[in-house]
Parts: structure tokens; sequence; C-alpha cells
């Protein structure tokens, strides 16, 4: 069966700390992933994905996720979070045009 | 605007009342989809349509049906709602090769 981890259900974090929230997936066979973002009482937007080519992939508001076929893994890391970045982050992979969603992360930023 | 569009953002029904949650997309995308959110869960796909006439059923269809007459639109029936169902419901749309979701505002349901 194919599965979507996120092992980390809240990680709080103070401003301008680093953060990594972790994603493992379980699959035999070629995926699609992709990390979403939703902030309070909106739909989910989508912060990076991947699809092929260079493992490590960016979002233009500097998260980054890379992408580890041996550890089957596409953890999203930011070196300096944002107030902003308060939200909650869902790792998502695509089988055979099915998409299978982690259970989020509810990233705190304190200031 | 590209956007996807459901109706309506709340509702409240009684268990075995028939319900339609409506759904359009105006990008011109085959690929549309309903979810479900539950506290915990994530996103559970209910049904997805890869094009006109083509359903099929995702992790969670029971007590569901869909149909996709029309490109753009894909309505999500419960046609005995009960109160497992309540939850909050998000419809989205994407097309290959790039497979990224747009999703809706969503639709919080509750089932008395």
């Amino acid at each position: 069966a194919q599965s979507v981890t996120q092992l980390d259900s809240q990680v709080p974090v103070f401003e301008e700390a680093p953060v990594e929230l972790r994603c493992n997936y379980s699959s035999s066979v070629s995926v699609y992933l992709f990390w979403y973002v939703q902030y309070p009482n909106q739909g989910l937007q989508l912060l990076l994905k991947y699809l092929s080519g260079s493992t490590l992939v960016k979002s233009i508001n500097g998260f980054e996720a890379e992408f580890n076929k041996s550890q089957t893994s596409f953890h999203l890391r930011k070196p300096s979070v944002h107030i902003s970045d308060t939200a909650e982050y869902f790792c998502a992979v695509l089988i055979f045009n099915k998409f299978y969603f982690g259970s989020g992360t509810k990233l705190n930023v304190k200031p | 605007e590209a956007q996807v569009t459901q109706n309506p953002r709340y509702l409240i029904t009684v268990t075995g009342k028939k319900l339609t949650v409506t759904c359009s997309q105006n990008m011109n995308h085959e690929y549309m989809s309903w979810y479900r959110q539950d506290p915990g869960l994530g996103l559970r796909q209910i049904y997805y349509s890869m094009n006109v006439e083509v359903t099929d059923k995702g992790d969670v269809p029971e007590g569901y049906k869909v149909s996709r007459k029309e490109k753009r639109n894909f309505p999500l029936i419960l046609e005995s709602p009960s109160p497992n169902q309540t939850s909050l419901y998000f419809c989205a749309s994407s097309s290959p090769p790039q497979w990224v979701q747009y999703f809706g505002a969503g639709t919080r349901l509750s089932v008395l």
C-alpha cells in the first residue's frame, strides 16, 4: 500500500532559526513529490515539487526540499524562518494518477 | 483569474438528506479531484477524474458519488449523508505533465 508519513505533527521554532519538516513515503515505483502549504482558513497552495532532474528543488520564498530515492524521503528545509511561515505543511506523492497526502506538520514560528 | 470554485462554503444538514457540493475550474484542466480533510489525517482522496466521463475511486470513496459531464465541473454527491461524513472538503484540479494541483477554498460540512 502507498503511504506518506510526516512524523512531526507540530514543530515549534523561533524566528530566524532553521527548520526541517520530514516526509517519507512508501512506494516501489517512481513517484512525483510535492509540498503544499495551508494557511488558516484557506485551501492548499503548492510550495515546491519534484518531477525529475535535479534532486534539490527550491521555492521562491526560501524553502528547499531534496528527493532521496534510497531513503524514500523528501524533507523540507528553510535556513531561516519568518513569522509569516506559520502554517500547516503537507507532503504529497502522485502514484499512478492518485494523490496521497501526509497527515500534515504545523509549523509554529515564535518571535 | 485562474481559480477553482466550490459551493457552498458552509453546509449544515441532517442525516439522510441528499446534498451536492459543486466544483468548477476555469483552467481547462484535465484532472479533477475531491478530498476530505480531517484533523490528524491530512487530506484523503475521495474520487478523481482524468477527463470527461472518466472517474475513479480514491482512498475513501464509500458514501460518495461524482460525475464529470463537462470538463470544467466535478460535483460531489452525498446521497445519504451520515455524521461520519462531517468534514472539510476540497476540490482540486491539475493537468499533466506538471501535475500542480489548484485547490478550492473548501466546503465545511456538518451532518447532524
